[in-house]
């Protein structure tokens, strides 16, 4: 089973900021936070991870609550063409660590 | 870009036969994976591999096998297909060790009907 629960789905206007949460209460001390989104029926594409401290890219933002045991997804201005299913999984970076996705957060963008 | 490749992308094929999704990755990555996803549903793991020689069931029980001879060749066969087996199976590969390396990358996809 996935061990992250997020809303099935949201709706975001466009241009707005698409604030998107996660938890994920039983992550452990080398659990890492993964966020990617799947477009219509492509392949994930890969948004962003971190441990512990917010990270920053083109894509998005992630904010890391202090203990862990949530997060947010930030895009700062949304556009029609962010709407997909948003994951986000915990993983540790391991070899032998599998993958598995939940079922995400189908994320609508309105005009 | 990712360098993960699928072939074949679409394929519609008769109940009985046996085929081959192939995956190939040219980054060098240790870990790989197939997913199966039905329309609008959530993505299973069916298959991983953490490397040349290893293979191991994922979380859906799944009647295809895998092998992995290669690195950058992980297969994915079902020798006899069935309509049931219609679904798009998505192919990915993994990095392992440093923070940057790890992030999962994933095929195009290959869409497999079974009539």
């Amino acid at each position: 089973d996935a061990k992250t629960t997020q809303p099935t789905s949201m709706d975001c206007a466009e241009g707005r900021a698409a604030n998107l949460p996660c938890n994920h209460s039983t992550i452990s001390g080398n659990e890492y936070v993964y966020w990617y989104r799947q477009i219509h029926s492509q392949g994930p594409q890969y948004i962003i991870h971190g441990l512990k401290n917010n990270e920053t890219n083109e894509m998005a933002s992630l904010i890391i609550t202090e203990d862990r045991k949530s997060s947010t997804l930030i895009l700062p201005h949304a556009t029609l063409r962010d709407t997909a299913v948003y994951y986000c999984i915990v993983r540790v970076n391991s070899r032998d660590d599998k993958i598995i996705f939940g079922k995400g957060t189908r994320l609508h963008i309105l005009p | 870009e990712a360098d993960i490749y699928q072939t074949p992308r679409y394929l519609v094929i008769g109940t009985g036969k046996k085929i081959t999704l192939e995956c190939s990755q040219t980054m060098g990555h240790d870990k790989m994976y197939w997913y199966q996803q039905d329309p609008g549903m959530e993505l299973h793991l069916i298959h991983y591999s953490y490397g040349v020689n290893s293979t191991e069931k994922g979380d859906l029980s799944s009647e295809s096998t895998v092998s992995r001879i290669r690195t950058e060749h992980f297969p994915l066969t079902l020798e006899s297909a069935r309509p049931s087996h219609t679904s798009q199976y998505l192919c990915a590969s993994s990095g392992s060790g440093a923070w940057t390396g790890n992030t999962i990358y994933f095929g195009e996809g290959s869409w497999l009907t079974v009539v």
